[in-house]
């Protein structure tokens, strides 16, 4: 199976950073994903990562490594259209599907 | 392009009726997700098909539930004589065959249920 956590909530001002921590155990590993979700909408694809290191990409940047089965989204310069949830998924060796984790909600204030 | 496209975007079913909710993948992708929300939660994985298979249903009900995704038309999810527990947001995603690379899931915007 598969075990992915991250925060529940995180809040953050304006213009800040944020860096939100996402762990996981899975018995295969292919890729970790990083979606965004307004309330009553539909999540957005964010960034991925499948090999360590660090993908940045504008004001969001993610980082893995696979021997600690950690992930993290980093947010810079936040900005007030940024508060959201943002969701942490895997996905395992086999399949294509993706899991996730139970996301963190961000607040941002002024 | 027009996207994941999910309906009705709302239903309001009583106890014991039926709900189809409605997905067509974004044109090209021939893979298809269903994933379950209840609010303030994550997504939680239903069942993932291909056109006329279910690859993988792991996270669907034993019973009352079920999927479909015919050679012509929409993905279906289907739900039998709901109960108040189904109430939930229903996302639909698609992918590309798959391949090289991210594979990245496209999300619609959802089927909201209400069981009255």
């Amino acid at each position: 199976g598969q075990n992915i956590d991250q925060p529940t909530e995180m809040t953050a001002t304006e213009g800040a950073i944020v860096q939100i921590n996402c762990t996981y155990q899975t018995s295969g590993f292919n890729g970790l994903f990083w979606y965004q979700q307004h309330a009553g909408e539909a999540p957005t694809f964010l960034s991925y990562n499948v090999l360590d290191g660090l993908e940045e990409k504008g004001r969001f940047s993610s980082f893995l490594s696979r021997s600690k089965g950690y992930s993290y989204l980093l947010l810079k310069e936040l900005q007030m259209k940024d508060s959201a949830s943002y969701l942490c998924a895997v996905r395992k060796a086999a399949g294509n599907k993706l899991t996730f984790g139970g996301g963190t909600r961000v607040l941002v204030k002024p | 392009n027009a996207g994941v496209m999910q309906n009705p975007r709302h239903l309001v079913r009583r106890r014991g009726q039926e709900a189809r909710l409605r997905c067509s993948p974004m044109k090209g992708h021939s893979h298809v997700y269903w994933y379950r929300q209840l609010p303030e939660e994550g997504l939680k994985f239903m069942v993932y098909l291909q056109k006329e298979n279910i690859i993988d249903e792991s996270g669907m009900p034993k019973e009352r539930f079920s999927a479909e995704f015919p050679k012509e038309g929409p993905s279906i999810l289907r739900i039998q004589q709901v109960v108040r527990g189904d109430s939930a947001a229903y996302f639909c995603a698609s992918s590309p065959s798959l391949g090289a690379g991210a594979n990245v899931l496209t999300f619609g915007a959802g089927s909201r249920l209400t069981v009255l």
